[in-house]
């Protein structure tokens, strides 16, 4: 499979515990995002990564969340001290790296906090 | 003010029918501008891109810009029941999407 691979699907958490997601992008895609989706909203973007840099950041994501993606390659994205206004579908999405390129999008994960 | 702003719909249109969707913009420098289809419980997939002033023509799709008016359309011409589903703008300078327009197509 050469897509974008997101890892868990699924995950269920209680308040206040930490949660950590990985995605893999396509092979030879140097950018890589990740979004964050409601239900009936689009997707509101969280931060890229150019190869292994953090090129850009929202102003709106809390101090409790941090992504990484030490080797340019899977990134990792977490989630410190969950609140229930976390519970959201996580996408992350690839690109080859130059700007405005297509972004292809992982299956996402599905983050309920209860 | 959204930066994309997009009417949530639902839009329905007969099968074979012409479906029109809109989308307006705030940042009057963006250059790059993309719609997605987004089925339910899916992610979404690109559709189109549209960076110039003009039509821009991909099969049934018809990607509309108007930069001066700051207004993106996409028009899916023979619209069939598969074409339902939620279409997304997106900004790409800003890495901004709409909130979507639903699509019903009735059979």
């Amino acid at each position: 499979d050469t897509g974008v691979s997101q890892d868990p699907r699924h995950k269920i958490t209680k308040r206040g515990q930490n949660v950590t997601f990985r995605c893999d992008p396509i092979s030879e895609h140097n950018r890589l995002y990740w979004y964050r989706q409601t239900l009936g909203q689009g997707p509101e973007f969280l931060t890229y990564f150019q190869n292994e840099a953090q090129l850009e950041k929202s102003r709106l994501l809390s101090d409790r969340f941090s992504a990484e993606r030490p080797k340019g390659s899977f990134s990792t994205l977490e989630i410190q001290r969950t609140e229930q206004g976390d519970s959201a579908m996580y996408l992350c999405a690839s690109s080859l790296g130059t700007r405005n390129e297509k972004l292809f999008f992982g299956s996402g994960t599905q983050l309920s906090v209860l | 003010q959204k930066e994309v702003e997009q009417n949530s719909g639902p839009l329905s249109v007969p099968e074979g029918a012409i479906a029109s969707l809109n989308c307006t913009y705030s940042d009057r420098g963006s250059q790059s501008f993309f719609w997605y289809r987004q089925y339910s419980g899916k992610s979404p997939e690109l559709i189109m891109s549209i960076y110039s002033n003009g039509d821009k023509e991909d099969g049934r799709f018809t990607a509309q810009l108007n930069k001066a008016s700051q207004y993106v359309s996409l028009l899916i011409r023979d619209s069939q029941p598969s074409d339902s589903a939620t279409y997304l703008c997106a900004v790409m300078d800003k890495f901004y999407f709409g909130s979507g327009t639903k699509l019903n197509v009735k059979p």
